[in-house]
């Protein structure tokens, strides 16, 4: 089936760090790609999402770009703040007729003034 | 903006007790799913419900497991047992409409820590 493998966390930065959560992937077929974000006492969100190869998704200053060659969806963002502290999902569309995403394990962000 | 909530946000019990675990999805969605996060791992699909019945269930979603919609409002989830591997963090979700072809957004809640002792 499906699966999806982030990096651990936490990952801890200073403001204004450059961040990379990696996010590999294997499924069935070319499904969508998704990235998750819970912040502290709330449920998760849709972050972004790229639906085929080499599309690049982006939101907040967020990007991530589906590469098929390397099955990867990695989360990229040039300059973070201490408000996008929170746990990141990457996520794929279900594949085989069912459109349940699987999710991967999330990774904590913690940054720090 | 309207948002998912569940109630409790923590929830401790003893093994073998029955839990009920609720949520208030968005007013005018009409897909609802719960989902599963045992710390330190993926989080799990466990069902989709629609029009009063399930329309998906993964492996976890055994007879101990249920859902319900009591009422206009709540969409709830039972556990008849509850074990020691059941502690985890239960998140509901709703979406306005079923995915396919194209992924409909689902919204989730806050969760609800269960924890089995």
């Amino acid at each position: 089936g499906d699966s999806v493998t982030q990096m651990e966390g936490p990952v801890t930065l200073s403001e204004e760090a450059f961040l990379t959560i990696n996010c590999t992937y294997t499924a069935t077929g070319y499904p969508s790609l998704f990235w998750y974000v819970q912040y502290p006492g709330e449920g998760l969100q849709l972050l972004l999402k790229a639906t085929k190869a080499d599309d690049k998704g982006s939101n907040k200053g967020f990007e991530a770009t589906y590469r098929k060659e390397t099955t990867s969806f990695h989360l990229e963002k040039g300059s973070v703040q201490v408000s996008d502290s929170a746990v990141y999902f990457c996520a794929t569309e279900g594949s085989g007729g069912s459109y349940i995403p699987t999710f991967g394990r999330g990774t904590s962000l913690i940054v720090h003034p | 903006e309207p948002e998912v909530t569940q109630t409790p946000s923590h929830q401790v019990t003893q093994m073998g007790q029955e839990v009920i675990l609720r949520c208030v999805p968005i007013s005018n969605h009409l897909y609802f799913y719960w989902y599963r996060q045992i710390l330190g791992q993926k989080v799990e699909f466990l069902v989709s419900f629609y029009n009063n019945e399930i329309s998906e269930k993964s492996e976890i979603f055994d007879d101990q497991f249920s859902v319900e919609r009591p009422d206009g409002s709540n969409f709830t989830l039972k556990i008849r047992s509850t074990k020691l591997e059941d502690s985890a963090m239960y998140f509901c979700a709703s979406s306005e409409w079923a995915s396919g072809p194209t992924y409909n957004e689902q919204f989730f809640g806050p969760g609800t820590r269960l924890t089995v002792l």
